[in-house]
């Protein structure tokens, strides 16, 4: 079976950073990807990593070490906006579906 | 270029009714995937087409059935509904079933109530 590890929830202050780990335990690995989902919206992608190594989006990174199984998603000058769920998703496989964790609920306040 | 569009958007039905929830992808996208979304968790995946086959399907029950015609748009469909089904449906669109550095393009889903 596959599993993904996320935090369910984080809160953080306006301005800051904030760090969303994912460890994954899966039958083959084609890399990490991450989503954004603001209340009553859709998935939106965000980031891949299909190596080791930073992967830098304007204000997002995303961060992977296949050989400890684990990525993470680093929001930096955190706003208010960014208050969402955040998904990190594997693929097991070159052509396979996306599974993805549960999910961690980013609350950003004042 | 128009996004994934997803009908309906809201949908109540009663337990053991049936129904077809519909997908259309983005414009080039051969490749359609479903996924169930309850409440407070992330997205199931319940099956992956590409060029009108079957690819992919996840662990749901024969009430789940899903198709894509001919111009890659796709349909879901719930038979015997439970109250258990109620959920977000989520229909996700990439170019070929791998696709992994553009990512999915997810609609705005259904949100299926059974009472």
């Amino acid at each position: 079976g596959q599993s993904l590890e996320q935090p369910s929830e984080v809160t953080a202050v306006e301005g800051a950073i904030v760090q969303i780990n994912c460890t994954y335990q899966t039958s083959g690995f084609y890399g990490l990807s991450w989503y954004q989902q603001h209340d009553g919206g859709a998935p939106t992608f965000l980031s891949y990593n299909g190596l080791d190594g930073l992967e830098e989006t304007g204000r997002f990174s995303s961060f992977l070490s296949r050989s400890d199984s684990y990525g993470y998603l680093l929001l930096q000058e955190l706003q208010m906006k960014d208050s969402a769920s955040y998904f990190c998703a594997v693929r097991t496989g070159g052509n396979t579906p996306l599974v993805f964790g549960k999910g961690t609920r980013l609350s950003v306040i004042a | 270029d128009a996004g994934v569009t997803q009908s309906p958007t809201h949908l109540i039905k009663t337990r053991g009714q049936h129904v077809t929830l519909r997908c259309s992808p983005i414009s080039g996208h051969k490749s359609v995937s479903w996924y169930q979304q309850v409440l407070g968790q992330g997205p199931q995946f319940i099956f992956q087409y590409y060029e009108k086959e079957e690819r992919g399907r996840g662990n749901f029950p024969d009430r789940f059935s899903a198709r894509q015609f001919p111009n890659y748009s796709s349909e879901l469909n719930v038979n015997a509904l439970l109250l258990g089904d109620s959920a977000l449906y989520l229909c996700a669109s990439s170019p070929t079933t791998g696709s992994a550095n553009y990512g999915y393009t997810f609609g705005s889903g259904t949100r299926l109530t059974v009472v």
